[in-house]
C-alpha cells in the first residue's frame, strides 16, 4: 500500500510567489525526504527530516513535520522558474522492519515567468 | 564529480527482446537500487543490493533480474520485455541501507515496440 500521498497532484504559480505543498503518510517513520526530478531526469534529493525534527531549512526551502497528524509540508519561497519540476515526498516504512523508501504520487509545480 | 551514470539514456527494444541496463556510481555507496517510474507515478522499487547481498521486492516480477559484479556496476536485466515494461528506469546508490539519502542516476527510458 503506498506510505506517501501528496496535495495538490498540480500546482502552478507566477515567478516570485511561494510554493507549499503537502505530503501525508500512515505509519510510523524514521525520517522523511524531499527529492525534485525535472521532467525526464532522476530525481535529486532536496532535505531529509527526521522524525524528532519539527522544522528544517535549506536555502529557499522549509520543511516542516507533525508525526501526530502523520504530514510534512514543503514550501519553496520566492519561486522561480528553474524551480519548474514535480516534487516527491518518500518516507521509509517502519512497519516490518523494511525501512525501504516508499515515494508518494508527487507534485507536479510549474512556475511561470 | 562524484555521480551516477545510467546507460544508455533512451533504448528502444523489441517485444521479447532481452534488453540490458546499466549503472555505474563512482561514490562507492553500499547499496544500489533499481527503480521503475511509469509516467506520472512515483518510482517503485524493483530490488536493492546491498554489498553483495540481493534483495527483491515481492512484487517485482520474475522477468527482471539484477547484477552486481562488483561495488560500481549494477545492472538490470529484462527477459522478455512486455508493452507494459516500457517505463523509466532509475538507478540509485545510498551510503548504506534505508534511513539515507539516495543519489540518483539521470534514467534510462525504456521503449519497446
Amino acid at each position: 500500500s503506498q506510505q506517501g500521498e501528496e496535495d495538490p497532484q498540480a500546482l502552478s504559480i507566477q515567478e516570485g510567489e511561494n510554493a507549499t505543498m503537502n505530503c501525508s503518510y500512515k505509519t510510523s517513520i524514521n525520517n522523511l525526504q524531499w527529492y525534485r526530478q525535472n521532467s525526464g531526469r532522476g530525481l535529486v534529493h532536496l532535505i531529509l527530516i527526521r522524525s524528532n525534527e519539527r522544522e528544517k531549512h535549506s536555502g529557499r526551502l522549509r520543511v516542516t513535520l507533525d508525526t501526530s497528524k502523520k504530514s510534512s509540508s514543503l514550501l519553496i519561497t520566492a519561486s522561480r522558474a528553474a524551480d519548474t519540476a514535480s516534487y516527491f515526498c518518500a518516507t521509509d516504512a517502519v512497519s516490518g522492519n523494511t525501512g525501504k523508501l516508499i515515494f508518494g504520487q508527487g507534485t507536479t509545480l510549474q512556475v511561470k515567468p | 564529480d562524484a555521480m551516477v551514470i545510467q546507460n544508455p539514456r533512451y533504448q528502444v527494444t523489441q517485444f521479447g527482446k532481452p534488453v540490458t541496463l546499466s549503472c555505474s556510481q563512482t561514490l562507492n555507496h553500499n547499496v544500489m537500487y533499481w527503480y521503475q517510474q511509469k509516467s506520472s507515478q512515483a518510482p517503485k522499487l524493483l530490488f536493492h543490493y546491498y554489498d553483495k547481498d540481493f534483495n527483491n521486492e515481492a512484487d517485482t516480477p520474475d522477468n527482471f533480474q539484477s547484477r552486481r559484479p562488483n561495488t560500481s556496476f549494477c545492472f538490470l536485466d529484462i527477459r522478455s520485455p512486455g508493452l507494459g515494461d516500457a517505463a523509466m528506469y532509475l538507478c540509485a546508490t545510498s551510503r548504506d541501507r534505508w534511513q539515507e539519502t539516495q543519489y540518483f542516476g539521470p534514467g534510462t527510458r525504456l521503449l519497446v515496440l
